[in-house]
């Protein structure tokens, strides 16, 4: 099955510093990707949705320069904290279509997940 | 935005026992998707419901879907131990994307 690895799976980092969390399609090319952010015992919020080759949509409400995004390759993408700081702490989830399921621009398909990374910041 | 929610938000219950979860959304939907979340881990794909699609079976797993009352269920029967996980439904984000989005999810126990 398709599988999506996300690296690391934690991290925890003094405040100011940048982090970069890793997103790969292992099995499988991804034009798009998402990164969500989840809080303890609530629901995935979407951030941004990343395509390879161009500049990533962000959700309102969420810093493009806080949260980088770069999708070079049809097999990763990375989401950079940059300067992060304690209220950025929380899991980090990416998300990939597999291009070969795809059913059209506007057609849902199964989401890939990885395992996400916890990110606290000190 | 946030279409989808769950209800109930939490469900705990003994082992053979069946689990029923509800999703209900906001604005049409040309299918609807449940995921599951082990507790720190990624989401796992469950299935898919098309809107032309009443009902649908995936080993223990029931989903129904009434688009008249913008519902969907989950029915997991004959429960386990490993089933303990947060189930979430996934609908498009509101305005004919296929971007999905998520509600806060049930969160299922089930004692051995």
């Amino acid at each position: 099955g398709a599988v999506v690895s996300q690296h690391p799976s934690w991290v925890i980092c003094k405040s100011g510093t940048s982090v970069k969390i890793e997103c790969r399609s292992l099995d499988f090319q991804a034009t798009t990707m998402f990164w969500y952010r989840q809080f303890p015992k609530q629901s995935l919020m979407l951030m941004a949705t990343s395509n390879e080759g161009s500049k990533a949509t962000y959700e309102q409400g969420v810093e493009k320069d806080k949260f980088l995004i770069n999708h070079a390759s049809l097999t990763l993408s990375t989401l950079t904290v940059t300067s992060a700081h304690p209220e950025d702490s929380s899991f980090y989830i990416c998300s990939a279509r597999d291009d070969s399921e795809d059913r059209g621009l506007y057609s849902n398909q199964p989401q890939h997940f990885g395992d996400g990374t916890r990110l606290s910041i000190l | 935005s946030q279409q989808g929610e769950e209800d109930p938000q939490a469900l705990s219950i003994q082992e053979g026992e069946n689990a029923t979860m509800n999703c209900s959304y906001k604005t049409s939907i040309n299918n609807l998707q449940w995921y599951r979340q082990n507790s720190g881990r990624g989401l796992v794909h469950l299935i898919l419901i098309r809107s032309n699609e009443r009902e649908k079976h995936s080993g223990r797993l029931r989903v129904t879907l009434d688009t008249s009352k913008k519902s969907s269920s989950l029915l997991i029967t004959a429960s386990r131990a490993a089933d303990t996980a947060s189930y979430f439904c996934a609908t498009p984000k509101s305005g004919g994307s296929y971007i999905p989005t998520f509600g806060r999810g049930t969160s299922l126990i089930v004692h051995p």
